[in-house]
């Protein structure tokens, strides 16, 4: 039943070493999204694909990257995370670019030592 | 000044109270209004849509949209246990995707 599953649930990783975060999504969305949240604060757009058109919002830092090999997967590489990148993941999809609804995953929380 | 404000609370009611949440926001261009429910480690689920000004009512929710004041707010009635969650508002333009949030209120019904 799940719709939008991301791996791993926890990821814990040292500072400095990359580590890359997995979405897939059984809904054969066009569009799939990844934000940042940290706590007690709202989820941050990061960028997001509209099929293989990759878009970044402006304030994304070039730590931040990823990649969209099919429909079904999206990943984010942190290339060297820090201390501030410590935060839940989410990847959301939606149908179509102006659709309304974005089905979010439940997250990965990110720990970095 | 952010785009979107909302008090993150926190606010604890009793079991059966009538719970009201709000946001303001200060882009005129926002059309599209979402109420988002998240519940502890877990990523957010869709609870409400509303486009433009107007009410939407769905079971105990309703969902209220006032553009001329730039006010959305999200009543639930009969508040349960089960409804102790942190929920966003976020909304966004007539053209594109992106969404923009509240930092969430964070509420707890009291058994």
């Amino acid at each position: 039943d799940a719709m939008v599953i991301q791996n791993p649930r926890y990821q814990v990783t040292q500072f400095g070493k990359p580590v890359t975060l997995s979405c897939s999504q059984t809904l054969n969305h066009n569009v799939m999204y990844w934000y940042q949240q940290k706590s007690s604060q709202a989820p941050k757009l990061l960028f997001h694909y509209y099929d293989k058109d990759f878009n970044n919002e402006a304030d994304t830092p070039d730590n931040f990257q990823s990649r969209r090999p099919n429909t079904s997967f999206c990943f984010l590489d942190i290339r060297s995370p820090g201390l501030g990148d410590a935060a839940m993941y989410l990847c959301a999809t939606s149908r179509v670019a102006s659709a309304d609804t974005q089905y979010f995953g439940p997250g990965t929380r990110l720990t970095v030592l | 000044q952010k785009e979107v404000e909302q008090d993150p609370g926190p606010l604890s009611v009793p079991e059966g109270a009538i719970v009201s949440l709000n946001c303001t926001y200060s882009n005129s261009a926002f059309q599209y209004f979402m109420w988002y429910r998240q519940y502890s480690r877990k990523g957010p689920e869709l609870l409400m849509y509303t486009y433009s000004s107007g009410n939407k009512e769905d079971g105990r929710f309703t969902a209220q949209v006032d553009k001329s004041s730039k006010y959305i707010s999200l009543f639930i009635r009969d508040s349960q246990p089960s409804d102790s969650a942190t929920y966003l508002c976020a909304m966004r333009e007539t053209s594109g995707s992106r969404l923009t949030f509240g930092e969430g209120t964070q509420l707890t019904v009291n058994p």
